[in-house]
């Protein structure tokens, strides 16, 4: 079935980019997602991306999609400390609805 | 513009019981989602309202079920509830029309005993 799968853990220093990583398996996907979620927090649409791109930017943060790879990423400029938080990647569980599939989040720290 | 809410923010049951728990959308929205975050996991989706049916359900036993009333607004409730039970669960909202732009409430904190 559909999965999705990111790296874990990401710790980068303050000003730096981050570039956070994740691979899907279904071919079929219209949009991929990027949300973030804080300490105590629901989850935030950060970005997507439709299939047919396969790059969108959004102020400091970059989206690239390599379909043929199943490979999306998410680069985040000048990282900040109020960026510490967990990213989540997220795919359509199927072409039928609109439910999706999530991976373990890739939890970011910045230090100072 | 309130964004997503859920109530209670927390709960605390024993095995056994049943839960429900609540959601009201984003205003203009018509589309209710529930999704179930273990710790350190990825949200699970468990099932979607439109229109007030169920229209498309995650892999969850029918210990699960929902509702959403005419208003756009829903529960979740659980029975028969299992120390694996225990989780955050999230709401989200959306418009038919823009499904992809998902708006996520802060969560219920379900702790079973």
């Amino acid at each position: 079935g559909e999965d999705v799968e990111q790296s874990l853990f990401l710790s980068v220093r303050e000003g730096d980019s981050s570039v956070i990583n994740c691979t899907y398996t279904d071919s079929s996907s219209t949009y991929l997602y990027w949300y973030k979620q804080e300490p105590g927090a629901g989850l935030q649409l950060l970005t997507y991306i439709f299939s047919n791109m396969d790059m969108k930017q959004d102020q400091r943060l970059t989206v690239l999609l390599n379909k043929k790879d199943k490979h999306l990423s998410l680069r985040i400029a000048d990282t900040q400390t109020g960026d510490s938080a967990i990213y989540f990647c997220a795919d359509h569980i199927n072409q039928a609805g609109t439910a999706l599939i999530f991976g373990k989040g890739t939890t970011l720290s910045v230090s100072s | 513009d309130a964004g997503v809410t859920q109530s209670p923010t927390h709960l605390i049951k024993t095995r056994g019981q049943q839960v429900t728990l609540r959601c009201s959308p984003k205003s203009g929205h018509d589309t209710v989602s529930w999704y179930q975050q273990a710790l350190g996991q990825g949200p699970q989706f468990i099932f979607q309202y439109y229109e007030e049916e169920e229209r498309q359900r995650g892999n969850f036993p029918d210990r699960f079920s929902g509702h959403q009333f005419p208003n756009y607004s829903s529960e979740l409730n659980v029975n028969a509830l299992l120390l694996g039970d225990s989780a955050l669960y999230l709401c989200a909202s959306s418009i038919a029309q823009e499904a992809e732009k998902l708006f996520f409430g802060s969560g219920t904190q379900l702790s079973v005993l």
